[in-house]
């Protein structure tokens, strides 16, 4: 267990459904990112919330919607998907600050598969 | 950030140490190293983190020679359960966002 949460832990969806996929930090840290990992890839950074507010979004296509209500909760709404977009969601929380160490903690991620 | 090179894979023997040498020529003046690692279908789990010389802790230890342009995972007496992938990373301690970016990483396989 690291503190952070994901649900749901697997999701299969049709290209024209609409999902969001949750997830929770339980550490009072002040920073949430999303990543996608394809098949063999490496960790694709998504978006990055800095205190609830935006602060990367490395040109995720927009059928990507995230959503940052509080410093404890980020979601990442999901519609007209493709199926190359099927990969392991992963969520992770973080202190971030200057001077700070800036150890990510990661959930358990969301196994996405698209049809 | 550094940009970090590392070998792809790996294979090693139980309780053999193990040393995956990263490569980071551009790194900063003040980014750090950090290692990561990553079992299948599992979120990655922070290793340990260095600026320069030595630093151990009750899992790894890394090495930073003086000019920094490289640094050496440590692993001591390897496991089955030590089979995973292992990503190097240059963190900026001056940034407000905390970003990361991950490589390729390197396979470790731990075979009996």
């Amino acid at each position: 267990e690291t503190g952070v949460t994901q649900t749901p832990r697997h999701l299969v969806m049709g290209m024209t459904n609409k999902k969001s996929l949750k997830c929770e930090q339980h550490l009072g840290h002040n920073a949430m990112y999303w990543y996608k990992q394809s098949a063999k890839k490496p960790l694709e950074l998504m978006f990055v919330y800095s205190l609830e507010e935006r602060v990367e979004n490395n040109s995720v296509p927009s059928r990507f919607s995230p959503e940052c209500p509080n410093s404890s909760h980020l979601f990442l709404h999901l519609h007209t998907l493709q199926p190359e977009d099927s990969a392991l969601y992963l969520c992770a929380s973080s202190q971030s600050g200057a001077g700070r160490r800036n150890e990510q903690f990661f959930g358990p991620g969301t196994r996405l598969t698209v049809l | 950030l550094a940009k970090t090179t590392q070998p792809i894979s790996m294979d090693s023997y139980e309780g053999q140490e193990v040393n995956i040498t990263c490569s980071h020529n551009n790194i900063a003046t003040n980014d750090y190293i950090t290692w990561y690692q990553q079992f299948p279908s599992q979120g990655p789990r922070f290793i340990i983190q260095g600026y320069k010389t030595k630093v151990t802790n009750e899992v790894a230890s890394l090495f930073i020679p003086a000019d920094r342009k490289s640094s050496t995972l440590s692993l001591p007496r390897v496991s089955l359960s030590d089979t995973a992938v292992y990503y190097c990373l240059g963190h900026s301690p001056s940034s407000n966002t905390g970003k990361l970016i991950f490589g390729q990483g390197t396979t470790l396989q731990v075979k009996p």
